[in-house]
């Protein structure tokens, strides 16, 4: 089952306003991961992160590996439609090889 | 360039029917395997994964299970299916740790399954 807390669960907003989401463990992550699913289709990788404080941008996409490598935040500058969809955190530990997600946020974007 | 084959893309099957859903991964070798399940509206869950041939763990006990005849092909299967088995079933697949860092997993486009 999932171990990761993601919030929020859904957002709905403006076009050109800007999107925060984060995803907080229980356990120390070796690796953060943000995928985007649009409908009908599976995820799609964003943004990989693998150091703590790491902060990497994807256009107009930002994400953090936290400090502590219990959270990772997602950042969307200006939105626009295409943003719609279900964003997923995913972390994973040390030497593990199964990845675990958040619930997802879902993304709704008005013109 | 690695590509990730999923199907079928929808099925419908009557409670009680055998499912085989495939997975099959081209451009890479010795890739780890995975199946999640998807609830409507809901997050990921892991159902199996794989780091060889032959080799599966299993993370839910359930009415599934998962094999890997070859390198490169995963399958999912069921006996007997339950209405609670209807959901969305990605594969994926990563590469191999190397050191201590892992590799992201890169899904396939899913099947759509509904259960009757």
């Amino acid at each position: 089952g999932q171990q990761l807390n993601q919030s929020p669960q859904s957002m709905f907003i403006q076009e050109g306003e800007d999107v925060s989401m984060n995803c907080t463990s229980s356990s120390i992550f070796n690796t953060w991961l943000w995928y985007k699913q649009d409908p009908g289709e599976g995820p799609v990788l964003l943004i990989a992160l693998y150091k703590a404080g790491e902060l990497t941008s994807n256009g107009r996409l930002t994400a953090q590996f936290g400090i502590t490598r219990k959270d990772s935040f997602l950042n969307i500058s200006a939105s626009i439609p295409s943003d719609v969809g279900i964003y997923f955190c995913a972390g994973q530990e040390r030497n593990n090889n199964d990845m675990r997600f958040g619930a997802g946020t879902r993304l709704t974007v008005k013109p | 360039s690695q590509t990730i084959h999923q199907w079928p893309a929808t099925l419908v099957q009557p409670v009680g029917s055998p499912l085989s859903l495939e997975c099959t991964v081209e451009g890479t070798s010795n890739p780890n395997l995975y199946w999640y399940r998807q609830a409507a509206g809901r997050g990921l869950q892991l159902l199996f994964y794989s780091v060889g041939i032959g080799q599966i763990s299993s993370e839910v006990p359930q009415n599934l299970s998962a094999s890997r005849p070859q390198d490169r092909q995963f399958i999912l299967s069921s006996k007997k299916l339950l209405l609670s088995d209807s959901g969305f079933y990605l594969c994926a697949w990563s590469t191999r740790p190397v050191s201590s860092y892992n590799s992201p997993l890169h899904f396939g486009n899913g099947t759509r399954l509904t259960v009757t």
